[in-house]
């Protein structure tokens, strides 16, 4: 089946503008995760849904940083403003949420590499 | 704050030559390990995981982890490298309590020479 797709692949823009970036996680999966990747550096948490709703937000770097899933699947990451120092590589991952409440193994999608002129 | 260790940036092997990357955490509790790969160009790829059970997993492509709480250490084997595991590869951990993400290691970068 397909798996976690992000577009863009790649954006630039200026800063002080505003990015969305689209994330369509594998098919039924109720999870989905954000992480942003600096170069050089581990993927680190931005936000993970569970539904509709933002379940943990905690790795927000700051209130430019947004993001939605309003049907449960597909999710939109939002920053306004945008500085230098958001450039990276943006990573969606999706996983099943069990009846327990347990989570399985999180998949990744192929990233959007934002870069702020 | 939890976090993971890959003490290891850069590795480099010649064919055949056996491997061991190493990763460690910060946290006594307990734990879900993963290893992901990520080849030149490709998006990251799950490896392994460790859930509960035998501590000695085994993941795709000839790779093996040994989970050993004792040293909070979940380090990544291979006996016989190959010119296309040159990839990064990076440790994950997910803490009780955490929620549900994932806590990276900076990643190790492992070139094998033909």
């Amino acid at each position: 089946g397909a798996g976690v797709s992000q577009t863009p692949s790649n954006k630039v823009t200026e800063k002080g503008k505003y990015v969305e970036l689209r994330c369509d996680p594998i098919s039924g999966h109720t999870a989905l995760y954000w992480y942003r990747q600096s170069l050089g550096q581990g993927p680190e948490f931005l936000i993970y849904f569970q539904g509709t709703g933002a379940a943990d937000d905690s790795g927000l770097p700051n209130d430019r940083f947004f993001a939605v899933r309003p049907e449960g699947s597909v999710s939109t990451l939002k920053i306004q403003r945008t500085e230098r120092g958001d450039s990276a590589v943006y990573l969606c991952a999706s996983s099943l949420t069990h009846a327990s409440g347990s989570t399985d193994t999180q998949y990744f999608g192929p990233g959007t590499r934002l870069t702020v002129l | 704050a939890q976090s993971v260790s890959q003490h290891n940036h850069h590795v480099i092997l010649s064919e055949a030559a056996s491997l061991e990357l190493g990763c460690n955490y910060s946290y006594g509790g307990t734990v879900n390990l993963f290893w992901y790969v990520q080849y030149p160009g490709q998006h990251l790829q799950l490896l392994l995981k460790y859930f509960s059970g035998d501590p000695l997993v085994k993941g795709i492509k000839g790779f093996e982890a040994e989970f050993i709480k004792s040293k909070f250490s979940f380090n990544l084997r291979k006996p016989s490298v190959q010119w296309s595991d040159t990839a990064e590869y990076f440790c994950a951990v997910k803490f009780k309590g955490s929620a549900r993400q994932l806590t990276f290691g900076s990643g190790t970068q492992l070139t094998v020479l033909p």
